[in-house]
């Protein structure tokens, strides 16, 4: 069974401050994973997505991926209220199109 | 990206009858598929809606339960049938790739359907 696992939070950070998710996954051949934002009542969004070993940066978001741990983050610099939802973090392995989802992380940015 | 739209948005259905979800894409896509949450949860994937052939559902999902279908590249039908209450949830749609287009490998997803079970 693969499995995608997050910390299910919330994860509480003040205004301004660094956000870091993270992301395990059991299935070592996985080879693209993707962060998507999801606001209450509303439907994912895909923020970033990451396919080689080491950083990708997009604005204030950077994704972080280090294949020997299995291991992917998300940082959000200078976190916004508006930064408060629910992260999820996708990989998809063999198959190149069926992704799993993480429980996903709860963020909270304090104003 | 695509512009991914769901009818209806949300519905209160009573038990033991049927809904029927509509996905539209304005580009042709290569891929769609059909993802349920469950309140409080994460995603889980119901089926690929295969253009032209019976979908691909995965476990824990069957075609008398979840009929889809996907006549053409830029629309899908997903139906929930015999409901009940544990169907409660949201269901979304979501593509991947332009046809025609360079494959690539991310996936977006529609505004999704509210659906509840009396």
């Amino acid at each position: 069974q693969k499995e995608v696992e997050q910390n299910s939070g919330p994860l509480s950070v003040p205004e301004g401050a660094i956000a870091s998710l993270n992301c395990t996954y059991s299935d070592r051949g996985s080879q693209s994973f993707f962060w998507y934002r999801q606001y209450s009542g509303k439907s994912p969004e895909l923020i970033m997505f990451i396919y080689s070993n080491g950083d990708k940066e997009d604005g204030r978001f950077t994704a972080q991926l280090n294949k020997a741990s299995q291991y992917v983050s998300l940082l959000i610099r200078d976190s916004q209220p508006s930064d408060s939802a629910t992260y999820l973090c996708a990989v998809n392995g063999d198959s190149s199109y069926k992704l799993i989802f993480g429980s996903g992380t709860r963020l909270l940015v304090r104003p | 990206s695509a512009v991914i739209s769901q009818k209806p948005s949300r519905d209160i259905c009573q038990r033991g009858t049927s809904l029927t979800i509509q996905c539209q894409v304005d580009s042709q896509v290569t891929m769609m598929f059909w993802y349920r949450q469950q309140p409080g949860q994460s995603l889980t994937l119901i089926a690929t809606a295969n253009q032209g052939s019976e979908a691909t559902y995965e476990s824990g999902f069957v075609i008398d339960k979840f009929p889809i279908s996907r006549p053409n590249l830029t629309f899908s039908t997903l139906t929930v049938s015999n409901m009940s209450p544990e169907d409660s949830s949201i269901y979304l749609c979501s593509v991947q790739g332009l046809a025609g287009g360079p494959p690539y490998n991310e996936q977006f997803f529609g505004p999704g359907t509210r659906l509840t079970v009396l």
